[in-house]
């Protein structure tokens, strides 16, 4: 019940186009939503988070969409661009784990020019 | 600046040694983490500390010891019994149960290579 899962592994976009990252979960506890993203020899950064009581969270050209019902979670990548290729990461946590981060395997995105 | 700070950038080990990484916060942040990353893998969490002088074992922590003195200090030893300790090695850290936040902020990493 604790993890996450999250797919594919690896996607492959062209420039200009939508990549999409799933994430599923199982702990309806489960109250915080990030998505982190690393670039290689770095460690990973928070890219944008959502709570439960939204359904889709945008900051630029990054959203998130939250289906709590069927307990996933989506990033989508608009209008996606070299400089955005890196791994992206999804985790969850909970209040009462002191927000302790459950984290996805992660996918590594290459957009192609 | 703030942040997390970790030394070194780079660590060759010789079978049977300890090594110790070391990770330095002052982000005045409870919580601080030390997770295993694999070529290619995900995050594994070693050991995690809520508050200073004490910390719990995460998922892999064997061959591993950790100590938490200071709120700003957090090092890692690979000890000789982690038979397979080459990988990047992240520290982390995170206001904890004090802010709704729990942003979790890392390190640049530490890569640890066997020779």
């Amino acid at each position: 019940q604790q993890q996450v899962k999250q797919s594919p592994q690896s996607l492959i976009v062209q420039k200009g186009g939508i990549s999409i990252i799933n994430c599923a979960y199982e702990n309806t506890a489960f109250d915080y939503f990030p998505w982190y993203q690393q670039f290689p020899g770095k460690g990973p950064a928070l890219l944008i988070a959502i709570r439960p009581d939204v359904s889709e969270k945008k900051e630029g050209r990054f959203t998130i969409s939250f289906n709590k019902s069927a307990k996933q979670f989506s990033l989508h990548i608009m209008d996606s661009q070299p400089g955005d290729s890196a791994t992206y990461f999804c985790a969850a946590s909970r209040t009462d784990s002191n927000y302790q981060l459950i984290w996805g395997a992660g996918t590594k995105l290459i957009i192609k020019p | 600046d703030g942040g997390i700070t970790q030394s070194p950038k780079y660590l060759f080990r010789k079978e049977g040694q300890n090594v110790t990484l070391s990770c330095e916060q002052n982000l005045n942040h409870d919580a601080m983490y030390w997770y295993r990353q694999d070529p290619g893998q995900g995050l594994r969490l070693i050991y995690y500390s809520q508050i200073v002088n004490d910390f719990q074992k995460g998922d892999i922590a064997e061959g591993y010891s950790v100590s938490r003195e200071k709120k700003e200090s957090f090092p890692l030893t690979v000890t000789s019994a982690q038979k397979n300790p080459t990988a990047f090695y992240l520290c982390a850290s995170s206001m904890g149960a004090r802010g709704r936040s729990t942003e979790a902020f890392f390190g640049q990493g530490t890569r640890l290579t066997v020779v």
